[in-house]
């Protein structure tokens, strides 16, 4: 399997535009995790979906974020309209039905100008 | 809920010389224990975990953790490391599929 995938790999944007961050599941996954890591507030657990439906948003920062998961193959996580607050390193995580391992992809490096 | 302390932001050791991780956790209900281990510009990837049976529990690159129920610990280690080594380590739980990671430890690994 090629493991968690993730696009686009880095980004750059200017405040104000939309920023849509994707990944591809591992396959035969059923939970699937996005976080931000940055220095000043670490590894942070934005949203976490189970067969495609969101359990836990509560880590999302504010209305201008939104993720979804459409099938089990695919998830967004979309920032409308990006500050340069936003700047982070955004990863997936995926996790199977009979693991508690989670499994990261690369990320994304966002730098909001 | 759930939560983990890494007890050291930092640990700079010297090469072939040993190393501990100190983690602990707080949880009123049973929980599985990870070690994640990020080389720069990486995600996350497994250590070590512990589900149940042994305390000890050995992973890749020759390192190994002891989950302590009484001391609510998961401290890692490894007797001799190398300079590959260098790299951000996390402590995590998981209870009901959901991860709660500490804040990391940077081990830095010197000639």
């Amino acid at each position: 399997d090629a493991g968690v995938i993730q696009s686009p790999r880095h980004e750059v944007t200017e405040m104000g535009q939309e920023v849509t961050l994707r990944c591809k599941p591992i396959s035969g996954h059923n939970s699937l995790f996005w976080y931000r890591q940055t220095m000043m507030r670490g590894l942070e657990l934005l949203i976490y979906f189970n067969n495609n439906v969101p359990i836990d948003d509560s880590g999302m920062p504010e209305d201008r974020f939104s993720a979804k998961m459409p099938n089990a193959s695919f998830s967004t996580l979309k920032i409308q309209p990006s500050e340069p607050r936003d700047s982070a390193v955004y990863f997936c995580a995926t996790s199977g039905p009979t693991e508690y391992e989670q499994y990261f992809g690369p990320g994304t490096r966002l730098t909001v100008t | 809920a759930q939560s983990v302390t890494q007890l050291d932001s930092q640990v700079p050791v010297f090469e072939e010389a040993p190393v501990e991780l100190r983690c602990n956790y707080s949880s009123s209900v049973s929980v599985y224990l990870f070690w994640y281990v990020q080389y720069p510009n990486q995600g996350l990837q497994l250590l070590l975990k512990y589900l149940s049976g042994s305390t000890l529990v050995k992973g890749i690159n020759g390192f190994e953790a002891e989950f302590n129920k009484s001391q609510t610990s998961f401290h890692l280690r490894k007797p001799s490391v190398h300079i590959s080594d260098t790299a951000e380590y996390f402590c995590a739980v998981n209870l009901a599929g959901k991860s709660t990671f500490g804040d990391g430890t940077t081990l830095t690994v010197k000639p």
